[in-house]
């Protein structure tokens, strides 16, 4: 089956780090670009961070620049988004999308479920 | 406060069609014609509907359709029906930033 399937939230101090991960299965991962995608409570779709196939070419929003690093592991059909510094405006669903392209990352024709990040003291 | 403006909310009657507008400044339109639509159904991951201002993916029905003039796109649901019912977010990709921009979403309810 054609999935993706993320993991790695929880709730976490402001200040805090967590790791998410993203697990694909059933196509060639390496021939797509990739995003996280992340959803506010009571808010629409706010775009985190892209990284194309092989992880040569990477951007973030202007939100979390600095803070977030998105990573792949081709080998291992897995995406990465570390969070650091994290601030209670980040609590939101994220979600990992895979891109139509493999140099890019929008265009994004598969979802997972999301995994709930959680930012409180 | 999202880049590109939609509505908050349209609704029609099963049968009817409806159309929702996204509108944004050229700095996140940009001149190429890379605009997607997303459905969102509530606990679900979003599905991508339009690709390119116009096409749809493999096995979208055809009751989607998008089109866009200037710095304004829209999406236009013909024939609505009760599994339409869901939010719907505009997203454009300049090319020259490389940040996806997303609008607020737009929900719809199918009467």
């Amino acid at each position: 089956e054609v999935q993706l399937v993320e993991s790695g939230g929880g709730v976490v101090r402001p200040g805090g780090s967590l790791r998410l991960s993203c697990a694909a299965s059933g196509f060639t991962f390496d021939d797509y670009g990739m995003s996280w995608v992340r959803q506010g409570p009571g808010k629409g779709l706010e775009w985190v961070s892209g990284i194309n196939w092989n992880g040569n070419n990477r951007a973030d929003a202007d939100s979390v620049k600095g803070r977030f690093t998105i990573s792949r592991d081709n080998a291992k059909n897995s995406l990465f988004l570390q969070l650091n510094s994290l601030r209670a405006e980040d609590t939101a669903l994220y979600y990992c999308a895979r891109s139509k392209f493999s140099s890019s990352w929008y265009y994004l024709d598969l979802w997972g479920q999301g995994t709930l990040v959680t930012v409180s003291s | 406060q999202s880049a590109l403006t939609q509505p908050a909310s349209v609704s029609g009657s099963p049968g009817q069609s409806i159309t929702i507008s996204c509108t944004g400044p050229s700095s996140v339109f940009g001149s190429y014609n890379l605009v997607s639509w997303y459905q969102h159904h509530p606990g679900k991951g979003p599905k991508l509907i339009i690709f390119e201002v116009s096409n749809r993916p493999s096995g979208v029905s055809s009751r989607f359709s998008g089109s866009k003039s200037g710095n304004s796109a829209s999406l236009t649901i013909s024939g609505l029906q009760a599994e339409d019912e869901a939010t719907y977010y505009c997203s454009s990709y300049t090319g020259t930033s490389t940040n996806i921009f997303f609008g607020g979403g737009t929900k719809l309810t199918v009467l």
